[in-house]
């Protein structure tokens, strides 16, 4: 299958801090990528979608102000967060459909701790 | 926006022993698929399946889109098996995807 890779898999970071996501598609490009979050023992929750050369959408409730989100390039997304207190600690995960842009695929996930 | 339900939401097994895992949608979807959470977080596909049935070694999994479910089966279940399985769905190809609120499966030596 077509390959994702989110870069770190891990942080912690200091609260009032901000920390950049990457993800990548390897082996395909896509023009859209979206950004999930997940709480431990809950599903993942849809907080934006990134679209390449364009802003992002962003899910009711989500702060675009605080999740910035780049899709710079056609395998390139960041999602970066501003200014992170200790509830924004979280695994966040990207994916990215594959052509014929109908599968999704997902990065490793980020783990983030604020402290 | 569709819902999506999963059954059930916990599942414990002895290795060896079969399972059948349920989604529910409450609308049609023209995307959907089925994950396994892997210790560390890493989403595995198993199957894209919007109708059909497939089969892929111990799993099969089969989605009646008139009727809104799918279904994953696992057969002799093993240890590594364990985990949490999603389903998914879009309304369209390509469209961000719902999650189900997860099964959680443990098998047992």
């Amino acid at each position: 299958g077509a390959v994702v890779s989110q870069h770190p898999s891990r942080v912690i970071c200091k609260s009032g801090t901000s920390v950049k996501i990457e993800c990548r598609s390897l082996d395909f490009q896509a023009t859209t990528m979206f950004w999930y979050r997940q709480f431990p023992k809950q599903s993942l929750m849809l907080m934006a979608t990134s679209n390449e050369g364009s802003k992002a959408t962003y899910e009711q409730g989500v702060e675009k102000d605080k999740f910035l989100i780049n899709h710079a390039s056609l395998t390139l997304s960041t999602l970066t967060v501003t200014s992170a207190h200790p509830e924004d600690s979280s695994f966040y995960i990207c994916s990215a459909m594959a052509p014929p842009h109908t599968e999704a695929f997902f990065g490793q996930g980020t783990r983030l701790t604020v402290v | 926006g569709i819902q999506v339900e999963q059954s059930p939401p916990d599942l414990i097994l002895q290795e060896g022993a079969n399972s059948t895992l349920r989604c529910n949608f409450s609308d049609s979807v023209n995307n959907l698929q089925w994950f396994h959470q892997n210790p560390w977080g890493q989403l595995i596909n198993l199957f894209y399946i919007p109708s059909g049935t497939k089969q892929n070694g111990r799993l099969s999994a089969t989605t009646v889109a008139t009727e809104r479910y799918s279904l994953l089966y696992i057969s002799s279940s093993q240890t590594t098996d364990s985990g949490v399985y999603f389903c998914a769905g879009g309304e369209t190809s390509g469209s961000r995807l719902t999650f189900g609120e997860g099964t959680q499966l443990t098998v047992n030596p």
